[in-house]
Parts: structure tokens; C-alpha cells; sequence
């Protein structure tokens, strides 16, 4: 596609369920990112794809994240027993891999209630 | 490890003002540098980059000139206009190629008054 697209753009969950965010890359770039947006706290790294694979998951924040990419495109991001302090946007990226510029979503904004 | 320190907003200007957003990073090696803007209800755009030291990265009339030795990349605009409100992120490349992510600041919102 064009750009970077994220589904959904908006979800409102109950505490203690399970989501899925879904994102797909602009075509071509094999390095696709998660960051995480939470209100006064920036923009923090979650985990990086070079293809299928993920040599960095150090920023996880606890083990009910997950994230998985097939056919070196698309990636979910999934949180399990969502509590209320996951709220927050949560944006996708993506960059060719030698590339420097890092290309963004618009975001799935979550709101755990 | 890496960090990039952004000075806290809002910052609230007149249309016109001479505009800087302080930027100063700690880094291993010879990173890349960014700024990245956020205009209300869209995601983030790359607006200037710099990947060595002295380089100046320009888009849009802002500025920013990658300064090694006092590890700053300060963003600047001679005069603002009410559409550049929006929040504006510093950030680093992890290597030098910035091919595994970026680290930001916490970002600076930029109010432009009529």
C-alpha cells in the first residue's frame, strides 16, 4: 500500500481480555516496528521484525505481549489479559532494511476499561 | 544505553516567532538523528534527519544541525506559522543505520497563536 495501515484505529476493551492489533507494512520494507504511545510518556520501543524474525523483543513490557509477522508483511500485536495501564496509541513502522528513515502509522488507539 | 532529552512543552509562540526545541542525546557511537512531528489526529512524520556530525538536516523552513560535541540537534524555524502546531519528537537511530528502531524523546507540543 501507500503507507503504513493499522487496524483498528480505535478499541475499547474490558480489563482481562485479549486483543490484537494489526498492522501492515508499506510494501517492500522488511523491518517493521512497534512502539508505544502513553500520555506524557513518549514514545516507547516494543519490538522489531527483520522479516518473519525478531532479534529484539528487550522492550516487551511483560510476557502478555506478543507480536508475530508471516510472510514478511503483515504483524499482529497481541495482548492478553489486557490491564488498564496498556491503554495507549500503539504504533507500527516500517523501513527498508538498510534504510535510515522509519516510516509510521497512524496508530491503534487502546482503552482498557 | 541510548536517550534523547527534549525540552518539556507546551511551548506557546505568536505567528511569526522564531521558534527552538532543544534537543540533546546520549548515545554509543555515531547515531542518526531525527525529528519527527505529529500534526493533531495523524501519526508521525519524518520531518528532517542528519546521519554525521555538522550535517543540516531542512524541510519546511525548520533546521536542525547535528552538533557532536555538545550532542545536540536543536530544532529551529525562523518564523511560525499557526499550521505548525503540532508535537515534534527528537530521536536517535540505535546504529548507525537506524535499521533497528529509533529511541525518542518524550516529545515537545508546539501551540502557534494568530
Amino acid at each position: 500500500g501507500a503507507g503504513v495501515s493499522q487496524s483498528p484505529s480505535n478499541k475499547v476493551t474490558e480489563k482481562g481480555k485479549d486483543v490484537e492489533l494489526r498492522c501492515d507494512p508499506i510494501s517492500g520494507h522488511t523491518a517493521l516496528y512497534w512502539y508505544r504511545q502513553s500520555l506524557g510518556q513518549g514514545l516507547e520501543f516494543l519490538i522489531y521484525f527483520q522479516g518473519n524474525s525478531a532479534p529484539d523483543k528487550s522492550g516487551l513490557p511483560s510476557d502478555r505481549f506478543s507480536a508475530e509477522r508471516t510472510g514478511g508483511s503483515v504483524s499482529t500485536l497481541t495482548i492478553q489479559r489486557t490491564q488498564q495501564e496498556d491503554s495507549a496509541v500503539y504504533l507500527c513502522a516500517s523501513s527498508l532494511p538498510e534504510g535510515n528513515t522509519i516510516y509510521f502509522g497512524e496508530g491503534s488507539w487502546l482503552t482498557v476499561v | 544505553g541510548n536517550s534523547v532529552t527534549q525540552m518539556e512543552g507546551p511551548v506557546t509562540l505568536s505567528e511569526e516567532a522564531f521558534l527552538t526545541i532543544n534537543c540533546t542525546y546520549t548515545a554509543t557511537g555515531y547515531p542518526s538523528l531525527f525529528w519527527y512531528v505529529q500534526y493533531p489526529g495523524e501519526g508521525l512524520q519524518l520531518l528532517l534527519k542528519a546521519t554525521k556530525a555538522d550535517d543540516k538536516g531542512s524541510n519546511k523552513g525548520f533546521e536542525a544541525t547535528y552538533r557532536k560535541e555538545t550532542t545536540s540537534f536543536h530544532l529551529e524555524k525562523g518564523s511560525v506559522q499557526v499550521s505548525d502546531s503540532a508535537v515534534y519528537f527528537c530521536a536517535l537511530s540505535k546504529t548507525g543505520g537506524g535499521a533497528d528502531g529509533l529511541t525518542f524523546g518524550k516529545g515537545t507540543h508546539l501551540i502557534i497563536q494568530p
